[in-house]
Formats: structure tokens, sequence, C-alpha cells
């Protein structure tokens, strides 16, 4: 069974510039997730979808952060502008719908450095 | 949300001798899940604890959940250099509107000596 997949795998900006991230979870996987972590801390949860449909993005950064998961498959997570602060680990997961939350399985982020 | 404190931040050991991280809570938890996340790497996902005093072995890991519900612990006997990394307790929000979120304590790094 295939992993997670992300792309790209580095990016490096300079500050008030955009970028992309692009994530395509596991097949079958209703639930995905955009997690971002900072050097030295535990991942922190961006946004949730459920199928095409947002569940939380309470702490998503709506003035620069925007996520789409439009096919209710692959996503995109977007920033713009990048700001110095940005600079972190984005981590894609995504679980199997369920009565019961399942498992979340990881991609291997995108390392965002902003300069 | 479910906010949970990790112990200690670092860990140094000898290869061969134990190693012991902790995750409280000052409320109590519906389950607690580990991961181990190896140097450059991604989130593993090693285990899911949901019952009190839950104990659970994988090989030399030893995973607790607390009779209360407020505390876990991951124990690994005889590190080996192949248990570097990061482990993280997470607690998984099983209702409401923030269902299936994850919310992450801030991580235990072990380094090994051979």
């Amino acid at each position: 069974e295939a992993g997670v997949a992300q792309s790209p795998r580095y990016k490096i900006i300079e500050k008030r510039q955009s970028v992309a991230f692009w994530c395509n979870p596991i097949s079958g996987h209703a639930t995905l997730y955009w997690y971002q972590q900072i050097l030295g801390q535990g991942p922190k949860l961006l946004i949730q979808f459920q199928n095409n449909g947002v569940v939380d993005d309470s702490q998503l950064p709506k003035d620069r952060f925007s996520a789409e998961r439009l096919k209710g498959v692959d996503s995109t997570l977007k920033i713009q502008p990048a700001k110095l602060e940005d600079s972190a680990v984005y981590l894609c997961a995504s679980s199997p719908s369920g009565a019961i939350p399942g498992t979340q399985y990881f991609g291997p982020g995108t390392r965002l450095l902003v300069l | 949300g479910q906010q949970v404190m990790q112990i200690p931040q670092y860990q140094h050991v000898q290869e061969g001798e134990d190693f012991t991280t902790y995750c409280n809570s000052s409320t109590t938890l519906s389950n607690i899940q580990w991961y181990k996340q190896r140097p450059g790497g991604h989130p593993v996902f090693l285990i899911q604890l949901v019952k009190s005093g839950e104990v659970k072995k994988q090989k030399r890991l030893t995973f607790q959940f607390g009779e209360a519900k407020k505390n876990s612990s991951l124990h690994i006997t005889a590190t080996q250099t192949t248990d570097v990394g990061t482990y993280f307790c997470a607690v998984l929000n099983a209702g409401g509107t923030s269902y299936g979120k994850l919310t992450f304590g801030q991580g235990t790094i072990l380094t090994v000596h051979p």
C-alpha cells in the first residue's frame, strides 16, 4: 500500500513570497490533515478535511494560509505571503473514516525555509 | 482541547540502558497515542491506549496508561542505537467539532551513545 505522498520535499523562499505544498493521501482515506511542525516542537494541526469539507481550521492563520481539497482526494496548502516564522516542516496525514477515529499516517513532509 | 505535558525534554543514554518518557494531563484523557519520529523523518504511529491501567508491549517497548487516565508512559528496555529519535504522546479528539484532531505533546528527544 502506497503511503502519503507530499511534494516538494524541500523549499527555500524569501519572505513575502508565495509557496504551495501538495499532498496525496493514502487511497480511500477520507480524512486529511495538514500539520505545521516547528523545529523542536510537536506537530500542530492547521486544518482537517473530511472528504472535501473542512472539519477544523481553527488554528490556520487565514490571513496568509489557505488550503483546499476540491475533489476529496489530494490537497494543496498555500502560504501567501510567507513570513520568517513560517519556517517549519509541513506534514500531511490521512486516516480512514469510521465510527472511531483511526490511526493517522503521516507523509514525509515539506521542509520550508523562509529567508 | 486536551493538553498534555511531556517530560523529559531530552534524554541521553548509553546503549543498553533503559529509557522512560512521561506524558501528563490535568484532565482525564479519553485515549493516548504514541509516535516516534526519527531525525529528519516524520511521525510514525506506535500504539494507542484507551483503557484505564492499560499496559501494552511491543518487543522492548512498554506502554502504560494510568489508572486515572491522566498520565501515560513509554519505557524502552535496553536501548539500541536504532531507538534514537523523538517520542511524542498525542491525544486524539474522539468527539465534538474537532473529531479526529490530534494534539501532540512537546516530545522527548532520545539520543543513544554506542
